[in-house]
């Protein structure tokens, strides 16, 4: 498809257990980025990437959650050990260039429940 | 913790009536980007101000950007059942390397038929 895209939609997981997010961003664009969404709130970033570096990774709540995008495309979030506090959607967006006011996409989001 | 407070968080109006949704931060942003989001979905941008001052209309949205760049608003004249959602704003900071943006707290809106 066109816009980016998320998988999975929804995941059910066990306190304690590993979790891996996958995210495909708009062909060709060159930044990408992580946001958390707790119920009724507004995103939070997590982290960004510019092609395969990460340039910011101050936003991740704690050292269980890594990110990745080795090939400078496809983007995968990886909670370790979850706990209760990491249910939330985690929506992914990527932008053509890093410029300001360039326009940012977002994903439909991945949505985890830790039970 | 984030940068941009949004007022009022809930707000519940008849089909007709006129709003006005406010975003506040003690930080100056490169520009300011206004969402829409649905349930399940993810935020769908509705615009972008850059220049402070500035003011964009869509249709019946009318989108200002404050002068000093650390604040906007949102006025939806005649509002209609199919303007239900999450409005959220979003401060973009721009540093070396990367960009950011920031979102506000977020303003659900009902209207009513």
């Amino acid at each position: 498809g066109a816009g980016v895209s998320q998988s999975p939609r929804y995941k059910v997981a066990k306190r304690g257990q590993d979790v891996a997010l996958r995210c495909d961003p708009i062909s060709g664009h060159v930044s990408l980025f992580w946001y958390q969404q707790a119920l009724g709130q507004g995103p939070e970033f997590l982290t960004y990437f510019q092609n395969e570096a990460q340039l910011d990774k101050s936003g991740l709540p704690s050292d269980r959650f890594f990110a990745e995008r080795p090939e400078g495309s496809v983007s995968t979030l990886k909670i370790q050990r979850t706990q209760q506090e990491d249910s939330a959607v985690y929506l992914c967006a990527s932008s053509l260039w890093e410029e300001a006011g360039n326009t940012i996409y977002f994903g439909e989001g991945s949505w985890l429940t830790v039970v | 913790t984030q940068l941009l407070e949004q007022s009022p968080q809930f707000l519940s109006i008849q089909e007709g009536e006129n709003l006005t949704v406010y975003c506040n931060s003690s930080s100056v942003f490169s520009s300011l980007q206004w969402y829409r989001q649905e349930p399940g979905e993810g935020p769908v941008l509705l615009v972008t101000v850059v220049t402070g001052g500035e003011v964009k209309k869509l249709k019946r949205l009318t989108f200002q950007f404050g002068d000093a760049r650390k604040d906007s608003s949102l006025h939806i004249t005649a509002a209609q059942p199919g303007d239900t959602g999450l409005y959220l704003c979003a401060g973009e900071k721009v540093r070396t390397g990367a960009n950011n943006l920031f979102f506000g707290t977020g303003t659900r809106l009902t209207v009513i038929p």
